[in-house]
């Protein structure tokens, strides 16, 4: 297992367009979270799952986004309806004692 | 809300050259951690400290944790080009994986 795998790496999108990022943790690692990080500033905590249950939303976490992980595995975020101001790195993190980040996707919004 | 501060935000230097690198919060942490970033890259681990007081080292890199547990510290000894990178501070409570980051200082070490 090479660590988190996170997909597309850069997705460029017009405002007002849906998108969605995929992680892929690494093998049973049972907790899954999801960081915002934008230009300049440090990664801000979103949301996380316990195997398959979402168990914390963050306020940043609006109601056009939204996470799953259907089997404890993967997991995916998706983003309606999207505003230039979700332009930003999105991390995706397992832990197993530590934070293993992956290495992004990266969102331009146009 | 909890926060961490990071200083100085950006920090150029030579190589062969000393630095220290500062978190402060306000607010107390069970475990703090540092991480570094490269562009286009998620960040790594470095350490992580626990206890108050704790004074960790990592090659070149020593970290201390405040002994309120409020503040920690990074020096470099000897900085190289390969230490450029973003340097995050990261506080922890209640739920591990659940971590408040710093902005982070950009460390450029000029050859």
């Amino acid at each position: 297992d090479t660590g988190v795998s996170q997909d597309p790496r850069h997705k460029i999108t017009k405002r007002g367009q849906n998108v969605t990022f995929r992680c892929d943790p690494i093998s049973e690692h049972n907790r899954l979270y999801w960081y915002r990080q934008t230009l300049g500033q440090g990664p801000e905590f979103l949301t996380y799952f316990q195997n398959e249950a979402q168990l914390e939303k963050s306020r940043l976490l609006s109601d056009r986004f939204s996470a799953e992980r259907p089997k404890g595995s993967f997991s995916t975020l998706e983003i309606q309806r999207t505003e230039q101001g979700d332009s930003a790195m999105y991390l995706c993190a397992s832990l197993y004692g530590e934070l293993f980040f992956g290495e992004g996707s990266r969102l331009t919004v146009l | 809300t909890q926060l961490l501060e990071q200083s100085p935000q950006f920090l150029s230097i030579q190589e062969g050259e000393n630095l220290t690198v500062y978190c402060n919060s306000s607010s107390v942490f069970s475990s703090l951690q540092w991480y570094r970033q490269e562009p286009g890259e998620g960040p790594v681990l470095l350490v992580t400290v626990v206890t108050g007081g704790e004074v960790k080292k990592l090659k070149r890199l020593t970290f201390q944790f405040g002994d309120a547990r409020k503040d920690s510290s990074l020096h470099i000894t000897a900085a190289q080009p390969g230490d450029t990178g973003l340097y995050l501070c990261a506080g922890e409570n209640t739920n591990a994986g659940k971590s408040t980051f710093g902005d982070g200082t950009t460390l450029t070490v000029k050859p």
